[in-house]
């Protein structure tokens, strides 16, 4: 059984802070990784995505990987309340069939 | 990035009747779309795969026969609740991806259904 763990939260942060969330995965042969983020009543927006170890920069988001830990990681810089919604992790074994998801972190950010 | 569209976004409905929800895919071809339920405050749950042309593929517990699954085509897919109950009400999201290495899964907006 593929899985993909997160801490439930809410992780809270004060406005301005950075916001760190994690996710792990069981499935050594996990190809793609992603950051979806889902407000209240709305479905999930891909925020971010990851194929190689290190990290990527977009705007105020960091993902960050490593295969080697099975270890996905998402940083928000200058937290802003907009930014609070459930952050979703997904990995894709590259067959495109296979996404499977982490159950979401809370990101509640404090103005 | 992609765009998918799904209708309705919200549909009230009596006990018994059914109801069908679209997903489109409107700037690419989605060879695998993916069919979610999700309660209040709780995760994404998968109720199936579906590859166009082919049956869909259902998660265990999720009955095939009051979830009618089409994907006839490379851009649409179509869940029919039959016989919805009340306990059917939840919010249904569409996912689609063009499949293959390093594709993305993009999603619907969803459709909360309400069964009175």
């Amino acid at each position: 059984q593929k899985e993909v763990e997160q801490n439930s939260g809410p992780l809270s942060v004060p406005e301005g802070a950075i916001a760190s969330l994690n996710c792990t995965y069981s499935d050594r042969g996990s190809q793609s990784f992603f950051w979806y983020r889902q407000y209240s009543g709305k479905s999930p927006e891909l925020i971010m995505f990851i194929y190689s170890n290190g990290d990527k920069e977009d705007g105020r988001f960091t993902a960050q990987l490593n295969k080697a830990s099975q270890y996905v990681s998402l940083l928000i810089r200058d937290s802003q309340p907009s930014d609070s919604a459930t952050y979703l992790c997904a990995v894709n074994d590259n067959y495109g069939q296979n996404f499977v998801f982490g159950p979401g972190t809370r990101l509640s950010v404090l103005p | 990035g992609a765009v998918v569209s799904q209708h309705p976004s919200r549909v009230i409905c009596k006990s018994g009747t059914s109801v069908k929800i679209e997903c489109r895919s409107l700037d690419f071809q989605a060879t695998t779309m993916f069919w979610y339920r999700q309660f209040p405050k709780q995760s994404l749950m998968l109720m199936a795969t579906s590859n166009e042309g082919s049956k869909a593929t259902y998660e265990q517990g999720v009955e095939k026969d009051k979830f009618l699954i089409n994907h006839a085509s490379l851009t649409l897919s179509t869940l029919t609740v039959t016989s919805a109950h009340p306990e059917d009400s939840s919010f249904y999201i569409c996912s689609a991806t063009s499949g293959g290495p390093n594709e993305k899964l993009f999603f619907g907006s969803g459709t909360q259904l309400s069964v009175l």
